[in-house]
């Protein structure tokens, strides 16, 4: 079955001690990114990945940081967590089509509370 | 900022048709319209895109305006479990990495 995979799904942390936010597709997808969403503010963009070892930053990439050594793998790390980063996160990926559009797919989400 | 407008909520009865508008007015000739969906925190489910045409699949319609201005999703038969919040978003051609979500619409569809 065609899947983002998020882990952990719920995290409960203190402020200031690191951790990592894993995420993996088994589409063999080129595109992949992190978003936030906070309440009223919407889903924003917090890093994004074009193929492995290319990696940007979205709207909001303060505070956080990727990886992409693998297509597959796409970990968001906050190495300093504060109470600000409480959100709940997604990753998504997606197929680049020459000269087209496809859809993304997302993960089920992690609730992040940072105390 | 995004760069669609929807109206923040719509009711629909279970059964009928619900159609969720959007504007698009700056849209440019390479961008598609997207269709997604959230249901409650759930991780957001694509539905529909198009770029000129009308577009049909096994979830919804989607209508585009011939000017492009604006579009339309039709769910033809609505049921209780495609209550959700509803985005429309228009993406440019080979750029589908950066999505730009507004607030979309709250759709509540009632018994």
């Amino acid at each position: 079955e065609a899947q983002v995979t998020q882990n952990p799904r719920y995290l409960i942390t203190v402020t200031g001690k690191k951790l990592t936010v894993t995420c993996s597709q088994n589409m063999n997808h080129e595109y992949m990114s992190w978003y936030r969403q906070d309440p009223g503010l919407g889903l924003r963009q917090i890093y994004y990945s074009m193929n492995v070892e290319v990696t940007d930053k979205g709207d909001v990439p303060e505070g956080y940081k990727v990886s992409r050594k693998e297509k597959r793998n796409f970990p968001l790390i906050l190495e300093s967590p504060s109470p600000n980063q409480t959100s709940l996160y997604f990753c998504a990926s997606s197929l680049w089509q020459v000269g087209g559009s496809t859809e993304a797919f997302f993960g089920q989400g992690t609730r992040l509370t940072v105390v | 900022d995004a760069k669609t407008t929807q109206p923040p909520s719509m009711d629909c009865a279970e059964g009928r048709a619900a159609n969720l508008p959007c504007n698009h007015s700056t849209i440019s000739g390479n961008e598609y319209v997207y269709w997604y969906r959230q249901i409650h925190s759930q991780g957001p489910q694509y539905i529909i895109h198009g770029l000129k045409n009308n577009e049909t699949n096994e979830m919804a319609s989607l209508i585009i305006t011939e000017d492009r201005k604006s579009s339309t999703l039709i769910l033809p038969h609505a049921t209780l479990r495609d209550t959700a919040v509803y985005y429309c978003i228009v993406q440019p051609m080979d750029s589908n990495y950066q999505l730009i979500w507004g607030a979309g619409t709250k759709l509540i569809i009632k018994p």
